[in-house]
């Protein structure tokens, strides 16, 4: 079975703090993304990577950072957090490339769930 | 604007009843659909994966259905349990890789006993 792990569930931190949420995943995963995910709205892409060391920013990523040293671990970085971050991340990773395990279904993490005061 | 729209935002049912979950989408050129369940404070977990030639598709008590024509999909669920009791979240790529992905807002699914 495919296990992505995400390293926090939930957190508090204080406006203006340096978050980190970190994810990892053991299934050889070409490309793994962060969202976010808040009522009412569908999940919100913020970036994703498609291989190690690169990165994309995907439709919110401003006040966001990643980084993706290893192909099975990406991580999320909230350089100031604000109160407006206050939500679930979600973490997924896929197949990349053309070959047939690439069917585009995500695997998600359980979530980590960021509550900023 | 690709979009995906669900409907009913939320539903209540009793246990043992069926349901109907509607997706509509606007997502251009059309890769597959995907039905996710999530239950509460989880990550979503698939259900089922239909791509353009496929009009039906089961995992169990769901059944998947997709019109790529009109572009509308339904997720059907058979003898309700309290355990379905979860949101349903409709999931549409443009592109295969995740990279050109849209959800849905998901139907919220309370199943009463």
């Amino acid at each position: 079975d495919v296990k992505v792990t995400q390293s926090s569930r939930y957190l508090v931190k204080r406006t203006g703090e340096k978050v980190f949420l970190e994810c990892v995943q053991d299934m050889d995963h070409e490309n793994m993304f962060w969202y976010r995910q808040d009522p009412g709205l569908g999940l919100r892409l913020i970036y994703f990577s498609y291989d190690v060391k690169m990165k994309e920013k995907g439709d919110i990523p401003e006040g966001y950072s990643v980084s993706r040293e290893k192909k099975e671990r990406f991580s999320l970085i909230l350089e100031s957090a604000s109160t407006n971050q206050t939500s679930m991340y979600l973490c997924a990773s896929s197949f990349g490339g053309s070959g047939s395990r690439n069917t585009g279904e995500l695997f998600f993490g359980e979530g980590s769930r960021l509550t900023v005061l | 604007k690709n979009q995906v729209e669900q409907s009913p935002q939320s539903l209540i049912i009793l246990e043992g009843k069926n349901c109907t979950l509607q997706c509509n989408y606007t997502v251009s050129p059309f890769s597959n659909l995907r039905w996710y369940k999530q239950d509460t404070g989880r990550g979503p977990v698939s259900l089922t994966i239909m791509t353009f030639s496929e009009n039906t598709k089961s995992n169990g008590r769901y059944t998947a259905t997709l019109d790529a024509d009109t572009k509308q999909s339904s997720l059907h669920i058979t003898a309700s349990q309290l355990s379905d009791s979860a949101s349903y979240i409709c999931v549409v790529s443009g592109s295969t890789g995740g990279f050109k992905t849209i959800f849905g807002a998901g139907t919220r699914l309370f199943v009463k006993a």
